[in-house]
């Protein structure tokens, strides 16, 4: 079983809707959690960055992580073709590493 | 605006030759930089934790002598592909930490190399 599992998708929205992404972990000691998103040929961007459960809104982007579940989500809002990407999810420990642990990344296309 | 400039962007070059990729941190120091290889529709794959002033740590199965790390300066970090191969051929990223440890990192826009 792998860390983090993430569906690859793809995921094919029309423009307007709401798009909801998640990741299961499995590892409890993970407390820092984030979503990046990259485009093709581009490095990652970050979107979001939460510590430990609640939820966290930045424009169009909620992220959320219940930590009860291993279960983390971002949902993006009023979806617009430019947010088609690959979006990541990946976590860490914080630790003295601070490696993170990514998930597969799902492919979301957003059609005009 | 990107914090982690990353140099070339793609790179093509013959089999057996020497590859430098450059990952600088804009505006901040990084103590901390990592690197990263992704395969075409694959997740990023970490190769080696670089800290300004020691040796790099690589992950296993990373050859140290193949991939080349140095971190000279809290700006700079540097990897080397010594005698590339078609088979080095990937997408390498580069990320640094803004910051403490529990903070985020940063990707550079990432280096396309290519061996022919």
């Amino acid at each position: 079983q792998k860390e983090v599992e993430q569906d690859p998708g793809p995921l094919s929205v029309p423009e307007g809707a709401i798009v909801s992404l998640n990741c299961t972990y499995s590892n409890s000691a993970f407390q820092y959690f984030m979503w990046y998103r990259q485009y093709s040929r581009k490095g990652p961007e970050l979107l979001m960055y939460t510590y430990s459960s609640g939820n966290k809104e930045d424009g169009r982007f909620t992220a959320q992580v219940d930590k009860s579940s291993k279960y983390i989500s971002l949902f993006i809002r009023d979806s617009q073709p430019s947010d088609s990407a690959t979006y990541l999810c990946a976590m860490s420990g914080g630790g003295a590493t601070n490696k993170l642990i990514f998930g597969t990344g799902t492919l979301l296309a957003v059609q005009p | 605006g990107a914090v982690v400039s990353q140099h070339p962007s793609w790179v093509i070059c013959k089999s057996g030759t020497s590859v430098k990729i450059e990952c600088r941190s804009l505006d901040f120091q990084a103590t901390t930089m990592f690197w990263y290889r992704q395969f075409p529709k694959q997740s990023l794959m970490l190769m080696a934790t670089s800290n300004e002033g020691s040796k790099a740590t690589y992950e296993q199965g990373v050859e140290k002598d193949k991939f080349l790390i140095n971190h000279a300066s809290l700006t700079l970090s540097t990897l080397t592909v010594t005698s590339a191969h078609p088979e080095d051929s990937s997408f390498y990223i580069c990320s640094a930490l803004l910051g403490g440890r529990s903070q985020p990192q940063h990707f550079g826009d990432g280096t396309r190399l290519s061996i022919l």
